[in-house]
């Protein structure tokens, strides 16, 4: 299992860009990036992922260096709504067993207002 | 609508007693999981099944039993034996790449 690594927390204020780092140094080739927000006493949100490069959505942005041991989770201009647990999996996306699913602590975003 | 469906949102288990808490969707998809998530902690693996009546032991099994008898039901019972049951419980179903939770149910022992 790709082991991932996270900052516990992250303090910012609303309209700032926030960036949140994940290693994953022993990433396999067929791996892919996924990230997922979660809310107090909900299921975690899907957000964005990606394989390598940069990957955009209406949410975020996905940064991934070339040698993909590490990714980068860039929230535009956040808002106190973006308060929230933020995981980072990396996993198989073409196997449905027991590797792709392992989450981690994930970081805890709290915008200030 | 699409989606996950779990049940009932807030249960309550008596010492001794078994439980079983309730996953259904409408996705169509094959794959299923449970994950067991404590106060300020990530999602830990339950139970998954790729299949019907096909399931494997996550990493904290232990305590826990789960079925797999139609596509869009993995039913979760909580045994007498999880001495520790109070938690936040989450379905998942996988779809391509990404994986649908449902909105969990929070377990309490009184």
């Amino acid at each position: 299992l790709a082991k991932t690594t996270q900052p516990i927390s992250m303090d910012s204020y609303e309209g700032q860009e926030v960036n949140i780092t994940c290693s994953h140094n022993n990433i396999a080739t067929n791996d892919y990036i996924t990230w997922y927000q979660q809310f107090p006493s909900q299921g975690p949100r899907f957000i964005i992922q990606g394989y390598k490069t940069k990957v955009t959505n209406e949410v975020a942005s996905l940064f991934i260096p070339a040698d993909r041991k590490s990714s980068t989770l860039s929230l535009p201009r956040v808002s106190l709504s973006d308060t929230a647990v933020y995981y980072c999996l990396v996993g198989d996306m073409t196997n449905t067993g027991r590797r792709a699913l392992t989450f981690g602590s994930g970081t805890r975003l709290q915008v200030q207002p | 609508d699409g989606g996950i469906t779990q049940s009932p949102k807030y249960l309550f288990r008596k010492e001794g007693q078994n439980v079983t808490l309730s996953c259904e969707q409408n996705l169509n998809h094959d794959a299923m999981y449970w994950y067991r998530q404590d106060p300020g902690q990530g999602l830990r693996l339950i139970y998954y099944s790729q299949i019907v009546n096909d399931f494997q032991k996550g990493d904290i099994a232990e305590g826990y039993s789960v079925s797999r008898e139609k596509k869009e039901s993995f039913p979760l019972t909580v045994t007498s034996a999880q001495k520790n049951p109070t938690a936040f419980y989450l379905c998942a179903s996988r779809g391509g790449a990404f994986q649908y939770f449902g909105a969990g149910t929070r377990l309490s022992v009184l």
